[in-house]
């Protein structure tokens, strides 16, 4: 089983700040089938990446994803009040498909 | 548009049975995999399985911790995937979130408490 470590687990910035979240493997993701997720308190997940960094279908050009093989970033170049929420990776490369712990990002 | 309802959550009882629904709508249901997650009180999400699209075989996967209990089937005429639910724990209690495919999770419903409690 892949385990994912998301890194830092508290993230706290301002808006118009940017934003570098981490996500480690244990071992490689296979074709770099990384995903990052958003999701604020009584909604479901939202894709924001697949493919490590392929964004989804409407999601804003501030959001983006890098990386691969164990290492991989997800960044939000100038934060807006509505981004501040909790984020995970998930790695579906390989069953059992496995997301990391979380991070959450909070306003300063 | 794109719609999945999830439905049948609930109070049971440790070691009763369960079975939730993921109603869809907006796209061609039998075309897709169908994936199951879950979320713990509190906790982060989990994924609890996948069953392919009848073109692929209709094969189902399943994590560690449900494997035995869970199963995951799917009915295309009626546009359903199901998770019934086993041997139910108390560790099983989290919201269920169903989803479109199995890798490009771009539709999820809103989600079914279960509450395994006695």
């Amino acid at each position: 089983e892949i385990v994912l470590t998301q890194s830092p687990g508290t993230l706290s910035l301002s808006p118009g700040e940017r934003a570098t979240l981490s996500c480690r493997a244990s071992q490689s993701v296979s074709s770099s089938y990384l995903a990052w997720f958003q999701q604020k308190p009584g909604q479901a997940p939202r894709l924001l990446i697949y493919g490590a960094s392929s964004r989804a279908t409407g999601i804003p050009d501030r959001f983006s994803g890098s990386g691969s093989g164990t290492d991989f970033t997800l960044t939000i170049s100038r934060l807006e009040p509505e981004d501040f929420a909790v984020y995970y990776c998930q790695q579906y490369g390989s069953s059992p498909y496995t997301f990391g712990q979380g991070t959450k990002l909070e306003i300063k | 548009e794109v719609q999945l309802v999830e439905s049948g959550g609930g109070l049971v009882q440790p070691g009763r049975s369960l079975r939730l629904s993921c109603t869809a709508s907006g796209f061609t249901f039998g075309d897709y995999a169908m994936s199951w997650f879950r979320q713990a009180p509190g906790k982060g999400l989990e994924w609890v399985g996948f069953i392919r699209s009848k073109a692929y075989g209709g094969t189902t996967e399943y994590a560690a911790s449900v494997k035995g209990r869970f199963t995951i089937s799917r009915d295309d005429s009626k546009s359903i995937a199901y998770l019934q639910m086993n041997s139910l724990k108390t560790e099983d209690t989290a919201v269920y979130y169903c989803s479109k495919g199995r890798l490009v999770l771009d539709y999820w419903g809103q989600g079914t408490l279960v509450t395994v409690s006695s």
